[in-house]
């Protein structure tokens, strides 16, 4: 089955600076790739996806970027603000039946 | 807020116990997928309903059941509870049973403590 790996596992930037996640994924046959932020308490909130077909996607301070090749896919959040504080997960489907298969999450911290 | 609703937000249970637990997806999305979330093992995708059928199966243990009902809630069942099945149970929903163009939006939760 697919396997999603998500490095690295803790990330503290300044706020201001720009963050990278970085996941990788096994199986060549996963076409959709969200990504998920999850605060404290709460559930995870999708905030970004990308499928096979495309390479980049931004959204405002947010992009999410693929390399099928490579099989990775990576989340870029720009001028991080305190409020981007929180786990982030990856997560990849073959859309065969849209289960998800996430990676370990990523704890941010953006230090004011 | 993601329109999933989940009920009951707390539980605390003892050991060999049953609970139910409820969710309400977004409406007009016909698809109800259960998550299990602990600490070591992460997110892990339980079952997927789409308007009343089972639809897939992950890593659900015979113990645990799920239905979806008419209106399109669906429950999940627990049931010989075990210490380690304390973990924070999520449900999702999307519109479609499938395809790569199938957001699933997550509700917020019923976190389970067995003890």
């Amino acid at each position: 089955g697919e396997n999603v790996e998500q490095h690295p596992s803790t990330l503290s930037v300044q706020e201001g600076d720009s963050a990278v996640i970085k996941c990788t994924y096994s199986d060549s046959a996963s076409n959709y790739f969200p990504w998920y932020k999850q605060e404290l308490g709460k559930g995870p909130q999708l905030i970004i996806d990308i499928r096979s077909n495309v390479g980049e996607k931004k959204d405002q301070r947010i992009a999410v970027t693929l390399n099928k090749t490579a099989k990775h896919f990576s989340l870029h959040i720009t001028e991080t603000q305190p409020e981007d504080s929180a786990v982030y997960f990856c997560a990849a489907s073959t859309g065969a039946n849209s289960k998800l298969t996430f990676g370990k999450g990523i704890t941010l911290s953006v230090r004011p | 807020d993601s329109g999933v609703t989940q009920t009951p937000k707390h539980l605390i249970t003892a050991t060999g116990q049953r609970v139910t637990l409820r969710c309400s997806p977004r409406s007009g999305d016909l698809s109800v997928y259960w998550y299990q979330q602990s600490l070591d093992q992460g997110l892990q995708f339980l079952i997927q309903y789409y308007n009343g059928e089972e639809r897939a199966k992950g890593n659900i243990l015979e113990r645990f059941s799920a239905q979806q009902f008419p209106d399109l809630h669906s429950e999940l069942n627990l049931s010989s509870l075990e210490l380690g099945d304390s973990a924070l149970y999520f449900c999702a929903s999307s519109v479609l049973a499938s395809g790569s163009y199938n957001e699933q939006f997550f509700g917020p939760g019923t976190r389970l403590t067995v003890l």
